[in-house]
């Protein structure tokens, strides 16, 4: 089984909706986080968290939240969601003093 | 200007070839030093990582680090279409910090 699981992996709205993504990991890492993956503008960091109770923002966090609901599940969610968070967006986890990350497979994210 | 800069690429090259891809950033905090590799649609995969300066090769892969100059680079020996992806460079200061990511440059080799 893969260390990091994310669902759905495909995902087609409308402007306006709320939209959640899961991820979940098997590894018991405790950092977890949120990247969206945009053509020419690399992964940019939305959340991420350390802990249950500790949850931090990233670059770009404006217009999503997030929430740890157990030290393997972080879900993401657009409250609203706008054409330009079409994206493909990726859930990570974090161990060592390298903070060295795994990658989930992503979402692929479209609204209309 | 970005904390790590990397050209976008493509970057073509024939098969057997010497790759070399670079990152240049600008925090000297940084101390962790990491290439991820990308195939299309899928999420990034780690490569490699290195700490300070130095070099670190595993296979045909090769980091390079000098915080002198704050250029990393990665080499790739007898490069094969396998190969072909994306690549981002990645910093951090390690342990809790974020990492930064490059934007990634995209290898294509031919057959």
């Amino acid at each position: 089984d893969a260390d990091v699981t994310q669902t759905p992996r495909n995902r087609i709205t409308k402007t306006g909706k709320r939209i959640m993504l899961e991820c979940s990991q098997t590894k018991g890492h405790d950092r977890m986080y949120w990247y969206r993956q945009d053509p020419g503008l690399g992964l940019q960091l939305i959340y991420y968290s350390f802990d249950v109770k500790d949850i931090n923002k990233g670059e770009i966090s404006d217009g999503y939240s997030v929430s740890r609901q157990a030290q393997a599940k972080f879900s993401l969610s657009l409250e609203s969601a706008i054409p330009n968070q079409t994206a493909l967006y990726f859930c990570a986890i974090g161990t060592g003093q390298v903070n060295e990350q795994f990658f989930g497979p992503g979402t692929r994210l479209t609204v209309l | 200007q970005k904390e790590v800069e990397q050209d976008p690429g493509p970057l073509s090259v024939p098969e057997g070839a010497i790759v070399s891809l670079n990152c240049t950033y600008s925090n000297s905090a940084f101390q962790y030093f990491m290439w991820y590799r990308q195939y299309s649609r899928k999420g990034p995969e780690l490569l490699m990582y290195t700490y300070s300066s130095g070099n670190k090769e595993d296979g045909r892969f090769t980091a390079q680090v000098d915080k002198s100059s704050k250029y990393i680079s990665l080499f790739i020996r007898d490069s094969q279409p396998s190969d072909s992806a994306t690549y981002l460079c990645a910093t951090s200061a390690g342990g809790y910090s974020t990492l930064t990511f490059g934007k990634g440059t995209m290898l294509l080799v031919s057959p």
